[in-house]
């Protein structure tokens, strides 16, 4: 079945410093992957996507990357901010399906 | 307009009530989504419409009732919940996918309605 993983239940950094989350999937060969950010109690929001044939894919302070060979993709937040604190979550979709990984909670601390 | 709004906010209910969670979209988007999302969990997903119609039904107990009055609103009727229903419910809205191709189509999701069953 389906799997995503995403790195660690928490990740804490210094603020100025990159924070870097990881995505990891199996049984899957999507053409796109996703990044969402969510705040408590909120919905998630769309940051970024990334296509297969495309190896990196930047915005502003985002970086995401993908590789289809490890079946991996990482996201970089460069020059942290304590508010960049959320939980941070990848998704695979295929037709109408979404499906997310388990999700990265940042701490950017001050 | 590029909001999905979800009413209500909040929704306390017994297990034998009835009630109702509703959303709306006026982004065009031909796709809708219901999520239910517990504490520290990635959303998961429930319903599926695609131009009115329901299209993916991820194996949801009937007690969760998904309708579509039209493009612009969901509708999810609640009736004899469980406590362990009690969640965050999120709705979103995309492009719909062509059929035998991966989306590219982002998601807008709502704030959510939290939902306790006592």
């Amino acid at each position: 079945s389906q799997k995503i993983e995403q790195n660690s239940e928490a990740l804490n950094i210094q603020e100025g410093k990159t924070a870097t989350l990881t995505c990891n999937y199996t049984n899957y060969s999507p053409a796109y992957l996703q990044w969402y950010r969510q705040d408590p109690g909120r919905g998630p929001v769309f940051l970024l996507l990334i296509r297969e044939n495309e190896k990196e894919k930047r915005k502003e302070r985002l970086k995401v990357t993908f590789d289809t060979t490890l079946k991996q993709s990482l996201f970089h937040i460069t020059a942290s901010q304590p508010a960049d604190s959320a939980t941070y979550l990848c998704a695979l979709n295929n037709f109408n399906k979404f499906y997310f990984g388990s999700g990265t909670k940042l701490n950017v601390k001050p | 307009d590029t909001e999905v709004t979800q009413t209500p906010k909040h929704l306390v209910m017994g297990m034998t009530n009835k009630k109702s969670l509703k959303c709306e979209q006026h982004m065009g988007h031909r796709a809708m989504y219901w999520y239910k999302q517990k504490a520290k969990k990635p959303p998961e997903l429930m319903f599926v419409y695609s131009y009115e119609k329901l299209s993916i039904n991820e194996s949801v107990p009937s007690r969760f009732s998904p309708e579509c009055p039209n493009s612009s609103l969901l509708n999810l009727h609640l009736h004899a919940l469980q406590p362990e229903d009690s969640a965050l419910y999120l709705c979103a809205s995309s492009f719909p996918t062509p059929r035998g191709r991966s989306s590219y189509n982002e998601q807008f999701f709502g704030p959510g309605t939290r939902l306790t069953v006592l």
